[in-house]
């Protein structure tokens, strides 16, 4: 049961161009996403999030945008940079009984990779 | 202030053996996640520890795995009698409080199963 999909395994972009990447869930308790960034042999680095009380959120270069009717948030990258090229995954939390709770589910990934 | 510590980094078991991961948190945190990551898919959560406390375990398998945090020392993943499908990267996560969000990730064991 795949409750955070990211459909697109891989996504190429020239430099300078905007990055966008996509995440669907279905479970409706989910309240909170985030943005992981990781590099081979490397752990997941926090890159961004969004409550479900937003439709936007921005830092620097990056975006979230949250889309709750229909299940989707995307990440924007720009401008883009070859600095970028990783394994980009979503994941969802759901904030159990007011407290929060940190069990995140995960999206497969998608590999960016950005031409100079 | 160092990170998330794993290790080891890469942990090469014959199937039958026994595999021990350790994961010490960062500084002040005391609470510890440990997710899965099998080739070509996303972290699946695992476990989730406090300091001498399992609070949820519902991504365990119900056999061979089993983690502890104790009062001193850091956090133990076991899997006892590995098979070739334990054969992942197993990523531990520490926090400060239950507040999750944003949470540090280790940088992993590989364990391969020959």
């Amino acid at each position: 049961d795949q409750q955070v999909k990211q459909n697109s395994p891989s996504l190429s972009v020239q430099e300078g161009r905007i990055s966008i990447l996509n995440c669907d869930y279905t479970n409706s308790m989910f309240d909170y996403f985030l943005w992981y960034k990781k590099y081979p042999a490397e752990g997941p680095t926090f890159l961004i999030s969004i409550s479900s009380i937003k439709d936007k959120n921005e830092d620097g270069r990056f975006t979230v945008f949250l889309n709750k009717s229909a299940k989707h948030l995307s990440l924007h990258i720009v401008p883009s940079q070859p600095g970028d090229s990783a394994v980009y995954f979503c994941a969802a939390n759901h904030n159990a009984g007011g407290t929060s709770y940190g069990k995140l589910t995960f999206g497969q990934g998608t590999i960016l990779t950005v031409h100079p | 202030n160092a990170g998330v510590m794993q290790n080891p980094r890469h942990l090469v078991r014959r199937r039958g053996q026994e595999a021990r991961l350790r994961c010490s948190p960062m500084k002040g945190h005391s609470h510890v996640y440990w997710y899965r990551q099998l080739p070509e898919e996303g972290l699946k959560f695992m476990v989730y520890l406090q300091k001498e406390n399992i609070i949820d375990e519902s991504g365990m398998p119900k056999e061979r795995f089993s983690a502890e945090f104790p009062k001193e020392g850091p956090s133990i993943l076991r899997i006892q009698q590995v098979v070739r499908g334990d054969s992942a990267a197993y990523f531990c996560a520490s926090s400060p409080g239950q507040i999750g969000y944003g949470y540090t990730f280790g940088s992993g064991t590989r364990l391969t199963v020959v």
